[in-house]
């Protein structure tokens, strides 16, 4: 089993819906958790950090972290064409590492 | 966040040549780490960037392929050597303010070999 799994998509949306992408991890000690957004030909850039379990809303982005259930989330509201990107899923090992572990990423397209 | 830049940009390389990429930060900070993103690959950690002393190299990079160096807290520089077309990637430097918390890339370094 991988360590962060994140479906490939892509992920297709009507503008101006909400766009949900989901991200599962194997590492229980996990307690932090990430979400980037990267561009094709970009780099990756963060866009929220969620650290407790419940809802974390930032704009039109809300992350949802359930650690019972080794899951995490991320919405976006009123989806925009400009939001069409890979979005990545990085847990925070908390080892002496404290390492990101990026999953393969979610494709999201957002039609006008 | 600090700033991070990283040359070249992208280059273009041929097979048995070693190339250098640097990465500068505008303010000192404590964890500077490389990354390589494979075409249509996530993210892979290569190594942590030490100041001062040897990297730290993940599961699967050695040090003879990827030499780096971090002389300052905001300088550090990779080297892949004697590349390979599978050695084509995006490579990426980023930096963390403290032990733990939220990590920033560079713009990345996008190399093919030929």
């Amino acid at each position: 089993q991988k360590e962060v799994e994140q479906n490939s998509g892509p992920l297709s949306v009507p503008e101006g819906a909400i766009a949900s992408l989901n991200c599962t991890y194997s590492d229980r000690v996990s307690q932090s958790f990430f979400w980037y957004r990267q561009y094709s030909g970009k780099s990756p850039e963060l866009i929220m950090s969620i650290y407790s379990n419940g809802d974390k809303e930032d704009g039109r982005f809300t992350a949802q972290l359930n650690k019972a259930s080794q899951y995490v989330s991320l919405l976006i509201r009123d989806s925009q064409p400009s939001d069409s990107a890979t979005y990545l899923c990085a847990p925070q090992r908390v080892d002496s590492s404290y390492k990101l572990i990026f999953g393969s990423g979610t494709r999201l397209l957002v039609r006008p | 966040s600090a700033v991070i830049s990283q040359k070249p940009s992208r280059d273009i390389c041929q097979r048995g040549t070693s190339l250098t990429i640097q990465c500068q930060v505008d303010s000192q900070v404590t964890m500077m780490f490389w990354y390589r993103q494979q075409p249509g690959q996530s993210l892979t950690l290569i190594a942590t960037a030490n100041q001062g002393s040897e990297a730290t190299y993940e599961s699967g990079f050695v040090i003879d392929k990827f030499p780096i160096s971090r002389p300052n807290l905001t300088f550090s520089t990779l080297t892949v050597s004697n590349m390979s077309p599978e050695d084509s990637s995006i490579y990426l430097c980023s930096h963390r303010t403290g032990r733990t918390g939220e990590l920033f890339f560079g713009e990345g370094s996008r190399l093919t070999v030929l």
